[in-house]
C-alpha cells in the first residue's frame, strides 16, 4: 500500500537554483495539498488542488507554484529557493467528503544554502 | 494568527503520568481530527470527532470535542514511551475545500 509518496527525500539546494517536489498518490483522491512544516509553527497550508487541473493558494503561498496535470499527482515548484524556503514539505490527499482525514506522505526535508 | 491555540506546546513526563493537551479556538469546526507524527514521518490520523460532547477512547488516549464544538481535548492515562511524540490537532470547518487548519503541535516525551 503506497499511499501518497514523496520524492525526492532530501534535497539541499544553493539560494536562486529551483526544483520540485512530486507528490503521487494512488488512492483515487479528488483533494490534494502541499504544507511546510518548521519547528514550533505546525502545518502551514501553501497550496491546494480539488482537483485535476485546479490549483489555489493556500496561507503562506509565496515563492511557490503548483501544477496538477493529472488527478494522481500533485507538484510544488520553487523557481528561486531562498534560504526562508528550508523547511519540511509534506504533501497530503484527501478523498471529497466532509470530516475525512487527509493522508500525508513522509516528507521532503530541503535545505537551501 | 492561528486559528487553533494547542497548548502545551511541550510536554516531559515520566512514564505513568498522565497528561492533557488542548485544543482551542473561537470558530466553530465541523469536526476535530487529532494526529499523530514520528520523526521522519508524515502525521497518521488517531481520531475525528464530529458531534459536540462527543469522547473517544482509543486504548488509553481519551478524546473530547466540545460541546459548542470550538475545542478539544486529548487526555492520556499512564502515558509510555511508546506515546513520545508530536501531537497535532486540526479543524474542519466544513467547506467544500476540504481544508484542515492545525495547531502548532504538542511535542511529548515519556521518560521512562
Amino acid at each position: 500500500n503506497a499511499g501518497v509518496t514523496q520524492t525526492p527525500k532530501f534535497r539541499v539546494l544553493k539560494t536562486g537554483q529551483s526544483m520540485t517536489l512530486l507528490c503521487a498518490q494512488d488512492m483515487n483522491h479528488e483533494y490534494m495539498y502541499w504544507y511546510r512544516q518548521d519547528p514550533g509553527m505546525g502545518l502551514r497550508l501553501i497550496h491546494y488542488s480539488v482537483g485535476e487541473g485546479t490549483t489555489a493558494k493556500g496561507e503562506v503561498p509565496d515563492g511557490y507554484n503548483v501544477s496538477r496535470l493529472k488527478k494522481q499527482n500533485f507538484l510544488l515548484g520553487l523557481e528561486s529557493a531562498a534560504p526562508s524556503q528550508t523547511s519540511v514539505y509534506f504533501c497530503a490527499s484527501k478523498i471529497y467528503a466532509s470530516n475525512q482525514p487527509q493522508h500525508f506522505g513522509d516528507g521532503t526535508r530541503l535545505s537551501i544554502l | 494568527t492561528q486559528l487553533l491555540e494547542q497548548s502545551p506546546q511541550f510536554l516531559s513526563i515520566q512514564e505513568g503520568e498522565n497528561l492533557t493537551v488542548y485544543c482551542n479556538s473561537s470558530s466553530v469546526f465541523s469536526s476535530l481530527q487529532w494526529y499523530r507524527q514520528e520523526p521522519g514521518e508524515g502525521p497518521v490520523l488517531l481520531v475525528t470527532v464530529v458531534t459536540g460532547g462527543e469522547v473517544k477512547k482509543l486504548k488509553r488516549l481519551t478524546f473530547q470535542f466540545g460541546d459548542a464544538r470550538k475545542d478539544s481535548s486529548l487526555h492520556i492515562t499512564a502515558a509510555q514511551p511508546g506515546d513520545t511524540g508530536l501531537y497535532l490537532c486540526a479543524g474542519d470547518r466544513g467547506s467544500t475545500l476540504g481544508r484542515l487548519y492545525f495547531g502548532r503541535g504538542t511535542q511529548l516525551t515519556v521518560w521512562p
